[in-house]
Formats: C-alpha cells, sequence, structure tokens
C-alpha cells in the first residue's frame, strides 16, 4: 500500500484483557519497528523486525507483550492482561532496508485506553 | 546508547515571527539526525534529516535545521512561522549501523495570531 496501515485505530480495554494490535507496512519495506507513545512523550522503542526476524525486543516492558511477523509483511503487537500502565498510543513504523540512512515512514497509531 | 534532549516542553510565538526548536543528542558513535512533526491524533511526519554532508539541512514546510558536532546539536527553525504549524515537534537520532530510532519527549509549538 501507499502508506503504513494500523488497526484498529483505537482500542478500548478492560484491565485484564488481552488485546492485539495490527500493523501493515509498506510493500516491499523488509524493516519493521514498534514504538509506545505515552500522553505527552516521545515514542519509546519496543521492538524491530527484519524480515520475520525479530532482531530486537529490548524496549518490550514485560513479558506481557509480544510481537511478531511470521510471514516478513503484517506485524501484530500482543498485550496480554493489560494493565492502566499500557495506556498509549502504540506507533508502527516501516524501512526499505534497516531505518537509518533509509528512513522510517510512521503510521498513524493505535490509541490502547484500559479502563 | 543515544539520548536526545529537547529543552523546551512548549514554545509559544506570534505567528509570522521566527522560531527556533532546540536539540541536543549524545552519542559514543556517529549519528543520523531526524525531525518529526506530530499533528493531534496523527502519526509522525518527517520534517528533515540530516545524514552526512553540508550541516545546514532544509525540509518541507520552510523547515531548515543545522548539524552541529562540536555542541552536538541539532536545532530546528523557520523565519516565519504560520497558525497552521502549532503541533508537537520531535527530535530523533539514530546510530550509524543501528536501525532504532531513539527520540526526545518533543516540543509543542504553539502559534497565535
Amino acid at each position: 500500500g501507499a502508506g503504513v496501515s494500523q488497526s484498529p485505530r483505537y482500542k478500548v480495554a478492560k484491565r485484564g484483557q488481552d488485546v492485539a494490535l495490527r500493523c501493515d507496512p509498506i510493500s516491499g519495506h523488509v524493516s519493521l519497528f514498534w514504538y509506545q507513545q505515552a500522553l505527552g512523550q516521545g515514542p519509546e522503542f519496543l521492538t524491530y523486525f527484519q524480515n520475520e526476524a525479530q532482531l530486537d525486543k529490548s524496549g518490550l516492558p514485560s513479558d506481557r507483550f509480544f510481537a511478531e511477523r511470521p510471514e516478513g509483511s503484517v506485524s501484530t503487537l500482543k498485550i496480554q492482561r493489560t494493565q492502566q500502565e499500557d495506556s498509549a498510543v502504540y506507533l508502527c513504523a516501516s524501512s526499505p532496508a534497516g531505518g537509518g540512512p533509509y528512513g522510517y515512514t510512521f503510521g498513524s497509531g493505535t490509541r490502547l485506553t484500559v479502563v | 546508547a543515544q539520548s536526545v534532549t529537547q529543552l523546551d516542553s512548549q514554545v509559544p510565538v506570534f505567528e509570522e515571527a521566527p522560531v527556533e526548536l532546540r536539540c541536543n543528542y549524545s552519542s559514543s558513535v556517529s549519528v543520523y539526525l531526524f525531525w518529526y512533526v506530530q499533528y493531534p491524533n496523527q502519526g509522525l511526519q518527517l520534517l528533515l534529516k540530516y545524514l552526512s554532508g553540508s550541516t545546514l539541512v532544509k525540509g518541507i514546510n520552510g523547515f531548515e535545521a543545522e548539524f552541529n558536532k562540536s555542541q552536538t546539536s541539532f536545532h530546528l527553525r523557520k523565519p516565519s512561522v504560520h497558525i497552521s504549524d502549532t503541533a508537537e515537534y520531535f527530535c530523533a537520532v539514530s546510530a550509524r549501523g543501528y536501525s532504532t530510532l531513539t527520540f526526545g519527549k518533543g516540543t509543542m509549538l504553539l502559534v497565535s495570531p
């Protein structure tokens, strides 16, 4: 597609519920990144894929967070047993080849509210 | 590891006035530098980036930034702002040889008539 698509745009979850957030990167982009943006803060890195390989998951805040990209295109970020502190905008970005000089294209994000 | 400091959380300015948004970074290796803009309820849009070469970088919407290696800064400037420039601005750094972006906390530019 023309841009990075994220769905749903908004998600309200009850505390303890599991959620799944989807990212459709630009076709042909091998690199995919997930970021978490809390209210009034800058985006913080969660995890990074090169094709289907998860090369860096150092930013995932707990083992309740899990990301996958099984076929090297669409990615899903799953959060189990959601907590109020998980409320944030989750941004996905894709890059033709590893970010850096190749650039990053961001989606519009999924706003997760845990009540 | 890299870090980014945006010294001002908010910058109020009148329409048609000049503005500078400050950004300093820290890194033990060479970096690529970026400025992004975020309008309410939207994703991040790239304004400009510094990869190498000329230290003065021109971007979209009349913005420019200057890379200063000795001061580890990458300040964003616009000579005359419009109401429509009201948004959150993020400075970000990517270390050469690494893939991830590290962002600052953002500066809210508030343009009033």
